[in-house]
Formats: structure tokens, sequence, C-alpha cells
């Protein structure tokens, strides 16, 4: 039972590029989260998705987007990197909301430069 | 007053003390809560769940939740210096059916 998988783990892009963090899950979870995490700023919601074919932004969506056309998966696009992108991006999923744990994908640390 | 709030640390003990970590919360955050572990560089990792007042145990680990206070605590007996990482506290109650996380707190064991 693989969990959470995210790809990949290290990316250095440089400003104005664009790029796929792929997240998939295999434990049939409904709910699936993108987190970015910033030093000592704890875990900032990006977007989110309840069920395949819907996804809503969470507390810092601009410059990102995502889509969820299965269960399984849930791609975040970042489109024009920033500098202000840097960051650790945490996929996450959990089978009913907030009423159960979340589990981590093993995070992508990504560098824009 | 914020959601999930937690001391940063660094909190410091020695090798074999038992480390406490405390979590204050809002009226928004519902009666899930969960522990986190996280290592430098690592994710997150779920320690403990609490859905209830009163403690629960797992090993070295013990959850206590007191809702009249709104706060929910980590107890680690006989501490390790594998036990030094970052611990986050995280409610439900988040509107878009997602946990509401502490800041962490950084806890560091001494051997």
């Amino acid at each position: 039972n693989a969990g959470v998988t995210q790809t990949p783990k290290f990316r250095i892009l440089k400003i104005g590029q664009s790029m796929t963090l792929q997240c998939a899950q295999d434990m049939n979870h409904n709910y699936m989260y993108w987190y970015r995490q910033d030093p000592g700023m704890g875990l900032k919601l990006i977007y989110y998705s309840v069920g395949a074919g819907i996804t809503d932004k969470g507390e810092v969506p601009n410059g990102y987007n995502v889509s969820r056309s299965t269960t399984e998966d849930f791609p975040l696009r970042l489109e024009l990197a920033a500098p202000s992108q840097t960051s650790v991006y945490f996929c996450a999923s959990s089978l009913d909301g907030s009423n159960t744990e979340a589990f981590f994908g093993q995070g992508t640390r990504l560098t824009v430069v | 007053q914020k959601e999930v709030e937690q001391n940063s640390g660094p909190l410091s003990v020695p090798e074999g003390a038992i480390a406490s970590l405390n979590c204050t919360y809002s009226d928004r955050v519902s009666q899930s809560f969960f522990w986190y572990r996280q290592y430098s560089g690592k994710s997150p990792e779920l320690i403990m769940s609490i859905y209830s007042n009163g403690d629960k145990e797992d090993g070295r680990f013990t959850a206590q939740l007191n809702k009249a206070s709104q706060y929910v605590s980590l107890l680690i007996r006989d501490s390790q210096p594998s036990d030094s990482a970052t611990y986050l506290c995280a409610g439900g109650g988040g509107s878009q059916g997602n946990l509401i996380f502490g800041k962490g707190t950084k806890l560091s064991v001494k051997p």
C-alpha cells in the first residue's frame, strides 16, 4: 500500500517557467489537498478537492491550478513560476474531510530562481 | 485567537524525561484532533488522533483532550533523541473540509 505518492521530490525552476507536481493516492480517499509549507509559517492550503471532478480554492491559490479527473490523481500546476513560490509542497488525502486524519505525501522541495 | 495555537518552542528535554506539548483551539475548530510528527526535511506523519474528552494512550504517547478548556496535549514518556522533531497539532472544522494546523512545536531531546 503506497499511500500518497508525490513526484518529483526536488525541482529548480527559472522565473516564468511552468511545471506540474504530481500526486496520487491508492486509499480510495475522497478528499485531496495541496499545501505549501514555508519556514515558521505552518501549512497553508492551496487547493482542495472533495471528489473527482470537484476542486476549489484554499487559502493561497494565486499562481496555481489543479484538476481532479480521477479519484486517485490530483496534480498541481504552477504557471509562470515566481520566487514567492519557492517552498515545500505537500499533497495529502483523507477519507472524510476534517473528521478523519489526513495522510501526506513525501513532499516536493521547489526552488524558483 | 488563531484557530489552532501552539508554542513554537524549541522545547528541550533530557533523554528519558516526559515531554509535554500543548495546543489550544478556537470555537471554529471541531472536536476531532490529531498530532503529527515532522522530522526535518520530511512530511508530517500521523502519530495520534483523539475525538473525545480524556486521555488516549498509545505506547509512549498519550493524547489528552479537554473540550471545556479547549486544549489538547501530547505527552511523550521516556523521551528519546529520535523523538526530536516538530510536532503539529491539527483540528477538524476547516471550511474546505480540511484540518486546521498549528505552526508546530519543535522538540529537542538531549542525550
